[in-house]
């Protein structure tokens, strides 16, 4: 796979449900960051999690960064349909302080 | 809260035609970029534009590519002579600082459709 690859494609749950998407990558990375996408339109920022870091919190949010195995989790607790939208991970390798490398996403939709 | 915004949100464009595609970065970023989402598929980096000058681009980003900072808060894309697979939702995207904890916040992005 290449860097930033999520998975599953595609997850449908119902709302108050939690989500959980996963993103493996490559390369050694200086960080992971996680964006949201709603349907057509831009990418929002949701968080950002160091290579040092194994864990962080924002909201309903909870990211972990296993760097051992290549992998992050974005975990969305008591979900909503609001929540519904395309995330990508995004991953800043060391050769570069400029590009952002994303991976193909998940979809997730929260059915009310 | 200040926002990265992009004009036009849609064009369609007839190939071999020139296009600009206009963004106003967040207005204390001095980090600008631009990135391309051809449909279903990953968005993919273009170019990184710091102090009037690209810091890096793709192999994506051929002659056919330029950018610019006119004055001092536009940045612009502009491709040449545009050809069908062109046509994708191009995003401008600003940070204030860079480096590896830099965050990129973007725009809601243009969709180009060349016919």
């Amino acid at each position: 796979s290449q860097q930033g690859e999520e998975d599953p494609q595609a997850l449908s749950i119902q709302e108050g449900e939690n989500a959980t998407m996963n993103c493996s990558y490559k390369t050694s990375i200086n960080n992971l960051q996680w964006y949201r996408q709603n349907s057509g339109r831009g990418l929002v920022h949701l968080i950002l999690i160091r290579s040092n870091e194994r864990e962080k919190h924002s909201g309903r949010l909870r990211v972990t960064l296993d760097t051992s195995k290549k992998s992050s989790s974005l975990l969305i607790t008591a979900s909503r349909a609001a929540d519904t939208a395309s995330y990508f991970c995004a991953t800043r390798s060391g050769g570069s302080n400029y590009k952002l490398t994303f991976g193909k996403g998940t979809l997730l939709t929260v059915n009310p | 809260e200040p926002e990265v915004t992009q004009t036009p949100s849609h064009q369609v464009t007839q190939m071999g035609q020139e296009v600009i595609l206009r963004c106003v970065p967040i207005s204390n970023h001095l980090y600008f970029y631009w990135y391309r989402q051809i449909l279903g598929q990953k968005v993919e980096f273009l170019v990184s534009f710091y102090n009037n000058e690209i810091s890096e681009k793709s192999e994506i980003f051929d002659d056919q590519f330029s950018v610019e900072r006119p004055d001092g808060s536009n940045f612009t894309l502009k491709i040449r002579s545009t050809k069908l697979e062109d046509s994708a939702m191009y995003f401008c995207a600003s940070s204030e600082k860079i480096g590896r904890m830099a965050e990129a916040f973007f725009g809601q992005g243009t969709r180009l459709t060349v016919v």
